[in-house]
């Protein structure tokens, strides 16, 4: 099993530049989640789908949109990127609400600058 | 005033050393009480977690919560290189499956 995978790892974008993040996990969870780490702010809940279908917002949304394609892929677009999109993103996955204390699996994280 | 606390650090130790890091926190609401440990450059990994108050051990570490206290520890015995890491203590109140986590404490163990 590959658990948590994110494409791509790095990525440089221009000022204005859309790009898409992809997540997939083969763990079968019902939640995914995705994280900006930002040095010193530890890790802010940007989006978080808690089951298939369903999207909601988490701590700081703004500048990004979601998809669950299916109940593995979650993706996450930055329409207009800006210089204070620069972060590193990590996507999650657990089995979802209702399951003990829902420990949260993460990928390996993309680092992304926005120039 | 942020939900969870944490010290950023950096701790530097000599090898052996006992390691104390510590959360506070302000919702009484969580239950759920965690420990990742990040290495660089990688995802979190989870430690160890603990629900309600109380401690619990599992080799080297020990994770104690204190609700009354809203103050939440992670101690590591004999200390190696290879514990050098970013530690995150992460809450959760159990209802909608989101964790809160701390600003995360950067370790180094010198040998």
């Amino acid at each position: 099993n590959a658990g948590v995978t994110q494409t791509p790892k790095f990525q440089v974008l221009k000022t204005g530049q859309s790009m898409t993040l992809q997540c997939a996990q083969d763990m079968n969870h019902n939640s995914m989640y995705w994280y900006r780490q930002d040095p010193g702010m530890g890790l802010r809940l940007i989006y978080y789908s808690a089951s298939e279908g369903t999207t909601d917002k988490g701590e700081v949304p703004n500048g990004y949109n979601v998809s669950r394609l299916n109940k593995r892929e979650f993706s996450l677009r930055l329409e207009s990127a800006a210089p204070s999109q620069t972060s590193v993103y990590f996507c999650a996955s657990s089995e979802g609400v209702g399951y003990s204390y829902n420990e949260q699996f993460f990928g390996p994280g993309t680092r992304l600058t926005v120039l | 005033q942020k939900e969870v606390e944490q010290d950023p650090g950096p701790l530097s130790v000599p090898e052996g050393a006992i390691v104390s890091l510590n959360c506070t926190y302000s919702n009484s609401a969580f239950q759920y009480f965690m420990w990742y440990r990040q290495y660089s450059r990688k995802g979190p990994e989870l430690l160890m977690y603990t629900y309600s108050s109380g401690n619990k051990e599992d080799g080297r570490f020990t994770a104690q919560v204190d609700k009354s206290s809203k103050y939440i520890s992670l101690f590591i015995r004999d200390s190696q290189p290879s514990d050098s890491a970013t530690y995150l203590c992460a809450m959760s109140s159990g209802n909608t499956g989101k964790l809160i986590f701390g600003q995360g404490t950067t370790l180094q163990v010198k040998p």
